[in-house]
Protein backbone atom coordinates (compact mmCIF):
# COMPACT_ATOMS: atom_id res chain seq x y z
CA UNK A 1 0.00 0.00 0.00
CA UNK A 2 1.44 3.32 -1.08
CA UNK A 3 -1.21 5.71 0.29
CA UNK A 4 -0.53 8.70 2.84
CA UNK A 5 -0.42 7.07 6.48
CA UNK A 6 -1.22 8.48 9.92
CA UNK A 7 -0.78 8.08 13.40
CA UNK A 8 -1.87 8.27 15.69
CA UNK A 9 -6.14 8.03 14.27
CA UNK A 10 -7.85 8.89 17.14
CA UNK A 11 -6.15 11.14 20.63
CA UNK A 12 -7.85 12.21 23.44
CA UNK A 13 -5.75 14.29 26.01
CA UNK A 14 -6.28 16.87 28.52
CA UNK A 15 -6.30 20.34 28.47
CA UNK A 16 -2.84 21.23 29.07
CA UNK A 17 -0.75 18.56 27.83
CA UNK A 18 1.35 18.25 24.39
CA UNK A 19 0.38 15.67 21.72
CA UNK A 20 2.36 15.06 18.22
CA UNK A 21 0.88 13.35 15.13
CA UNK A 22 2.77 12.17 12.83
CA UNK A 23 2.20 11.59 8.66
CA UNK A 24 3.81 9.20 6.33
CA UNK A 25 3.43 10.37 2.65
CA UNK A 26 3.38 8.40 -0.28
CA UNK A 27 7.06 7.71 -0.71
CA UNK A 28 8.56 9.71 -4.50
CA UNK A 29 5.85 12.53 -3.31
CA UNK A 30 7.98 16.08 -2.61
CA UNK A 31 5.32 17.82 -1.30
CA UNK A 32 3.22 18.07 2.18
CA UNK A 33 0.79 19.73 3.74
CA UNK A 34 -1.35 19.61 7.03
CA UNK A 35 -5.02 20.83 7.17
CA UNK A 36 -7.38 21.34 9.96
CA UNK A 37 -11.17 19.56 9.89
CA UNK A 38 -13.86 21.19 12.48
CA UNK A 39 -17.37 19.68 12.79
CA UNK A 40 -19.41 20.28 9.44
CA UNK A 41 -16.45 22.43 8.05
CA UNK A 42 -14.36 21.50 4.91
CA UNK A 43 -10.79 21.62 5.76
CA UNK A 44 -8.89 24.78 5.99
CA UNK A 45 -4.97 24.65 5.04
CA UNK A 46 -2.23 24.93 7.76
CA UNK A 47 0.92 24.41 6.86
CA UNK A 48 3.41 23.78 3.80
CA UNK A 49 6.76 21.55 2.87
CA UNK A 50 8.50 21.01 -0.15
CA UNK A 51 10.78 18.44 0.36
CA UNK A 52 12.21 19.65 4.12
CA UNK A 53 11.41 23.23 4.01
CA UNK A 54 8.48 24.33 5.78
CA UNK A 55 8.04 27.48 2.98
CA UNK A 56 4.30 28.57 4.20
CA UNK A 57 2.34 28.77 7.55
CA UNK A 58 -1.18 30.16 8.35
CA UNK A 59 -2.58 32.35 10.39
CA UNK A 60 -4.70 29.46 11.90
CA UNK A 61 -0.71 28.47 12.81
CA UNK A 62 -0.43 29.71 16.22
CA UNK A 63 3.01 29.74 18.13
CA UNK A 64 1.77 26.70 20.09
CA UNK A 65 1.82 24.43 16.70
CA UNK A 66 4.86 23.80 15.58
CA UNK A 67 5.16 21.31 12.22
CA UNK A 68 8.56 19.49 11.01
CA UNK A 69 9.81 17.18 8.14
CA UNK A 70 12.99 15.85 8.75
CA UNK A 71 15.00 14.88 5.69
CA UNK A 72 12.07 15.57 3.76
CA UNK A 73 10.29 12.02 4.17
CA UNK A 74 7.65 12.21 7.02
CA UNK A 75 6.66 15.13 8.81
CA UNK A 76 5.21 15.38 12.62
CA UNK A 77 2.74 18.08 13.94
CA UNK A 78 3.07 19.17 17.53
CA UNK A 79 0.82 20.96 19.35
CA UNK A 80 1.61 22.25 22.74
CA UNK A 81 0.03 23.40 25.83
CA UNK A 82 -3.42 22.16 23.71
CA UNK A 83 -6.79 23.74 24.53
CA UNK A 84 -10.42 22.80 23.55
CA UNK A 85 -10.49 24.86 20.70
CA UNK A 86 -7.70 22.32 19.41
CA UNK A 87 -10.39 19.45 18.90
CA UNK A 88 -10.85 18.98 15.27
CA UNK A 89 -9.48 16.46 12.72
CA UNK A 90 -5.95 16.84 11.31
CA UNK A 91 -5.15 15.92 7.76
CA UNK A 92 -2.05 15.31 6.18
CA UNK A 93 -1.95 15.24 2.16
CA UNK A 94 1.07 15.05 -0.23
CA UNK A 95 1.89 15.49 -3.84
CA UNK A 96 4.29 15.73 -6.60
CA UNK A 97 4.13 18.77 -8.77
CA UNK A 98 4.52 18.01 -12.41
CA UNK A 99 4.63 21.11 -14.72
CA UNK A 100 2.72 23.49 -12.57
CA UNK A 101 -0.06 20.92 -11.67
CA UNK A 102 -0.72 18.66 -8.74
CA UNK A 103 -3.28 16.56 -7.13
CA UNK A 104 -3.01 16.53 -3.35
CA UNK A 105 -3.91 12.80 -1.68
CA UNK A 106 -5.00 12.68 1.77
CA UNK A 107 -4.18 10.37 4.78
CA UNK A 108 -7.00 8.90 7.08
CA UNK A 109 -6.20 11.91 9.36
CA UNK A 110 -6.09 12.02 13.17
CA UNK A 111 -8.90 12.81 15.18
CA UNK A 112 -8.03 15.11 18.39
CA UNK A 113 -10.07 15.36 21.71
CA UNK A 114 -9.38 17.65 24.06
CA UNK A 115 -11.25 17.42 27.06
CA UNK B 1 -9.35 35.93 -1.76
CA UNK B 2 -10.24 32.54 -2.75
CA UNK B 3 -14.07 31.14 -1.86
CA UNK B 4 -15.90 28.09 -2.59
CA UNK B 5 -19.50 27.58 -1.32
CA UNK B 6 -21.44 24.68 -1.82
CA UNK B 7 -25.36 25.64 -0.42
CA UNK B 8 -26.66 22.55 -0.28
CA UNK B 9 -25.91 21.12 3.17
CA UNK B 10 -27.73 17.94 3.50
CA UNK B 11 -29.61 15.75 0.32
CA UNK B 12 -31.26 12.63 0.56
CA UNK B 13 -32.18 10.92 -2.38
CA UNK B 14 -33.66 7.17 -2.88
CA UNK B 15 -31.63 4.50 -4.54
CA UNK B 16 -31.49 5.07 -8.16
CA UNK B 17 -32.39 8.57 -8.55
CA UNK B 18 -30.09 11.13 -10.12
CA UNK B 19 -28.66 13.90 -7.70
CA UNK B 20 -26.43 16.67 -9.15
CA UNK B 21 -23.91 19.15 -6.02
CA UNK B 22 -23.70 22.18 -6.27
CA UNK B 23 -20.19 24.07 -6.49
CA UNK B 24 -19.44 28.05 -6.99
CA UNK B 25 -16.25 29.44 -6.37
CA UNK B 26 -14.41 33.26 -6.13
CA UNK B 27 -11.03 33.44 -7.49
CA UNK B 28 -9.21 36.62 -8.71
CA UNK B 29 -6.59 34.23 -10.57
CA UNK B 30 -6.89 33.14 -13.86
CA UNK B 31 -5.38 30.13 -13.62
CA UNK B 32 -6.60 28.00 -11.12
CA UNK B 33 -8.00 24.43 -10.63
CA UNK B 34 -10.63 23.16 -8.85
CA UNK B 35 -11.47 19.84 -7.36
CA UNK B 36 -13.87 17.54 -5.80
CA UNK B 37 -13.07 15.03 -3.20
CA UNK B 38 -15.78 12.49 -1.53
CA UNK B 39 -15.31 12.03 2.32
CA UNK B 40 -16.95 8.34 3.68
CA UNK B 41 -17.62 7.87 7.23
CA UNK B 42 -14.40 6.34 8.12
CA UNK B 43 -13.09 10.45 7.21
CA UNK B 44 -10.46 9.97 4.68
CA UNK B 45 -10.28 12.11 1.91
CA UNK B 46 -10.87 10.37 -1.90
CA UNK B 47 -9.51 12.57 -4.62
CA UNK B 48 -12.55 12.30 -7.55
CA UNK B 49 -11.24 14.70 -10.16
CA UNK B 50 -9.16 17.63 -11.20
CA UNK B 51 -9.92 20.36 -13.70
CA UNK B 52 -8.37 23.09 -14.82
CA UNK B 53 -9.36 26.56 -15.61
CA UNK B 54 -8.37 26.57 -18.99
CA UNK B 55 -10.24 23.23 -19.97
CA UNK B 56 -14.32 23.51 -20.21
CA UNK B 57 -14.53 20.15 -21.11
CA UNK B 58 -17.67 18.20 -19.35
CA UNK B 59 -16.55 14.94 -18.02
CA UNK B 60 -17.50 11.79 -17.20
CA UNK B 61 -16.11 8.84 -15.20
CA UNK B 62 -18.71 5.96 -15.19
CA UNK B 63 -21.84 7.29 -12.78
CA UNK B 64 -20.12 10.43 -12.41
CA UNK B 65 -20.14 13.70 -13.90
CA UNK B 66 -18.92 17.31 -13.91
CA UNK B 67 -20.07 20.19 -15.28
CA UNK B 68 -17.67 23.28 -15.40
CA UNK B 69 -18.88 26.68 -16.76
CA UNK B 70 -16.68 29.10 -16.05
CA UNK B 71 -19.20 31.96 -17.01
CA UNK B 72 -21.19 31.39 -13.68
CA UNK B 73 -17.99 30.10 -12.29
CA UNK B 74 -19.60 26.52 -11.09
CA UNK B 75 -18.09 22.99 -11.03
CA UNK B 76 -21.27 21.22 -10.51
CA UNK B 77 -21.14 17.08 -9.89
CA UNK B 78 -23.58 14.46 -10.89
CA UNK B 79 -24.45 11.39 -9.78
CA UNK B 80 -26.44 9.17 -11.84
CA UNK B 81 -28.41 6.30 -10.48
CA UNK B 82 -27.10 6.82 -6.96
CA UNK B 83 -26.04 4.11 -5.20
CA UNK B 84 -26.59 3.46 -1.19
CA UNK B 85 -21.91 3.65 -1.82
CA UNK B 86 -22.38 7.24 -2.79
CA UNK B 87 -23.24 8.43 1.08
CA UNK B 88 -20.69 9.97 1.81
CA UNK B 89 -19.83 13.94 2.53
CA UNK B 90 -18.45 15.64 -0.91
CA UNK B 91 -16.16 18.75 -1.14
CA UNK B 92 -15.35 21.01 -4.12
CA UNK B 93 -12.38 22.40 -3.71
CA UNK B 94 -10.07 25.21 -5.36
CA UNK B 95 -6.74 25.52 -5.82
CA UNK B 96 -4.24 28.40 -6.66
CA UNK B 97 -0.34 28.54 -6.52
CA UNK B 98 0.35 30.98 -3.90
CA UNK B 99 3.74 33.36 -3.28
CA UNK B 100 5.34 30.63 -1.25
CA UNK B 101 4.89 27.95 -4.39
CA UNK B 102 2.21 26.33 -2.89
CA UNK B 103 -0.92 24.76 -4.02
CA UNK B 104 -2.93 24.84 -1.15
CA UNK B 105 -6.61 24.00 -1.05
CA UNK B 106 -9.73 26.10 -0.67
CA UNK B 107 -12.19 23.85 0.36
CA UNK B 108 -16.13 24.58 0.44
CA UNK B 109 -18.38 23.36 3.52
CA UNK B 110 -19.45 20.03 2.13
CA UNK B 111 -22.79 18.36 1.05
CA UNK B 112 -23.75 15.40 2.93
CA UNK B 113 -25.15 13.07 0.80
CA UNK B 114 -27.32 10.28 1.84
CA UNK B 115 -28.40 7.82 -0.50
CA UNK B 116 -31.72 5.55 1.08
CA UNK B 117 -32.57 1.99 -0.10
Amino acid sequence: DTGVSQNPRHKITKRGQNVTFRCDPISEHNRLYWYRQTLGQGPEFLTYFQNEAQLEKSRLLSDRFSAERPKGSFSTLEIQRTEQGDSAMYLCASSFSVAGVETQYFGPGTRLLVL
Amino acid sequence: AQKVTQAQTEISVVEKEDVTLDCVYETRDTTYYLFWYKQPPSGELVFLIRRNSFDEQNEISGRYSWNFQKSTSSFNFTITASQVVDSAVYFCALSFISGAGSYQLTFGKGTKLSVIP
